[in-house]
């Protein structure tokens, strides 16, 4: 099915490990991004990425790190996670600016 | 703060009334979106606005620009309809450009019975 592809969906982590979460969209969109969503919050923007080989930070990037080698996917990154990491973790691309989004089905992770 | 204000944050209506849920925005923006998340957690662009209004079966998305306001009705509501709600706006402000994404109220939890 075509659209935007989140691995894992679920994960606990001990504090101070690493993972890596990966987006994979197969809709040719430039942008893709990184949200996480935290209960009475809106969706808060980690990091973004304009095309393939750019990142830049969004608005929560401490604690995070991104990658785009390729067009199609986004990988997250934790080096050392903490408690207040635990959230859900979404994945968007969009063609352009001003295009619509598509959503991942998001990644719960908790860190204990 | 908050740019981003929805009303009201919890809701419950029985199936067949009409429903609006509102959003109010403080920056100026190139478009407004109304997205759905289900119990289970997956998000779903309904609409997308920059001006007038948009409808697909049984929603209705209004925006008004000068009032920075955003509306969304649901007509002869069913329990399948139950979601949390939320809109978000593409700001066109700060160095972004608006490709630094979009800002989000904190949705509305929306509970259609039977």
């Amino acid at each position: 099915n075509a659209g935007v592809t989140q691995t894992p969906k679920f994960r606990v982590l001990k504090t101070g490990q690493s993972m890596t979460l990966l987006c994979a969209q197969d809709m040719n969109h430039e942008y893709m991004y990184w949200y996480r969503q935290d209960p009475g919050m809106g969706l808060r923007l980690i990091h973004y990425s304009v095309g393939e080989g750019t990142t830049a930070k969004g608005e929560v990037p401490d604690g995070y790190n991104v990658s785009r080698l390729k067009k199609q996917n986004f990988l997250l990154g934790l080096e050392s996670a903490a408690p207040s990491q635990t959230s859900v973790y979404f994945c968007a691309s969009s063609t352009s600016s001003v295009g619509g989004y598509t959503f991942g089905s998001g990644t719960r992770l908790t860190v204990v | 703060k908050n740019e981003v204000e929805q009303s009201p944050q919890n809701l419950t209506a029985q199936e067949g009334e009409f429903i609006t849920i509102n959003c109010s925005y403080s920056v100026g923006i190139s478009a407004l979106h109304w997205l759905q998340q289900h119990p289970g957690g997956g998000i779903v662009s309904l609409f997308m606005l920059s001006s007038g209004k948009k409808k697909h079966g049984r929603l209705i998305a209004t925006i008004n620009i000068q009032e920075k306001h955003s509306s969304l009705h649901i007509t002869a509501s069913h329990p399948r309809g139950s979601a949390v709600y939320i809109c978000a706006v593409r700001s066109n402000t700060g160095s972004g450009g608006g490709a630094d994404g979009l800002t989000f109220g904190k949705g509305t939890h929306l509970i259609i019975q039977p």
